[in-house]
């Protein structure tokens, strides 16, 4: 049963420490989206990448969040510094995305749930 | 950008009843919609999506409607039961699958009172 995880589940940490969580996507998907949820917002995409290659990461403050795909089987999103404003439940989703007439679908995993004291 | 807005943020149905849930778009470039289910600490699934050539779908109790003259679509769900309780999201994109990521709405929390 081929399924997108992420690690680690639950995080919780101090104002200014460095987090990183990570996302191990379905094998064979070639886009991986980071998303952010919190009852205010709801759900934001924060960034995305296809093939490893970075697409989009215009949902992302840039001073203290940084996303990579150090290779086809990761990705990690960090934020440094952490702020309490960041706590929140960061999901990734992966998909294998081809040509837009294709059926395609986004899996989502089941996030990290992040809390900034 | 797009921006995606849905109603009603909660709804409760008695079990057997039916259930609907709107969602309007702002941007007429977008093609793809499909509709995710959230239960409590998992993430989104998703359940059913329609694309812009297509006006309705079914897929046994759920079906969704699109109006893309009016920017609206519509998430139904028939003879309601217990484990269709959770957090139902719209979304919206302009490429098929989200693969240019998905604009979500707010979601709506559906309780089936038994």
């Amino acid at each position: 049963d081929a399924r997108v995880t992420q690690t680690p589940r639950h995080k919780v940490t101090e104002m200014g420490q460095e987090v990183t969580m990570r996302c191990q996507p379905i094998l064979g998907h070639n886009t991986v989206f980071w998303y952010r949820q919190t009852m205010m917002q709801g759900l934001e995409l924060l960034a995305y990448f296809r093939n490893r290659a970075p697409l989009d990461d215009s949902g992302m403050p840039k001073d203290r969040f940084s996303a990579e795909m150090p290779d086809a089987t990761l990705a990690t999103l960090k934020i440094q510094p952490s702020e309490p404003r960041d706590s929140a439940v960061y999901f990734c989703a992966s998909g294998l995305l081809l040509a837009i007439s294709s059926y395609n679908e986004q899996f989502f995993g089941p996030g990290t749930r992040l809390t900034v004291l | 950008g797009e921006n995606v807005e849905q109603h009603p943020s909660t709804l409760s149905v008695q079990e057997g009843d039916s259930a609907v849930i709107k969602c309007t778009y702002s941007d007429s470039a977008s093609n793809y919609f499909p509709w995710y289910k959230q239960e409590l600490g998992k993430g989104p699934q998703l359940i059913i999506d329609i694309r812009s050539n297509v006006g309705e779908k079914k897929d046994q109790r759920i079906a969704v409607t699109l109006n893309k003259t009016a920017k609206h679509f519509s998430l139904h769900i028939t003879e309601t039961q217990p484990e269709d309780s959770a957090v139902y999201f719209c979304a919206a994109s302009i490429l098929e699958g989200g693969a240019d990521g998905l604009t979500f709405g707010k979601g709506t929390h559906l309780i089936i009172q038994p």
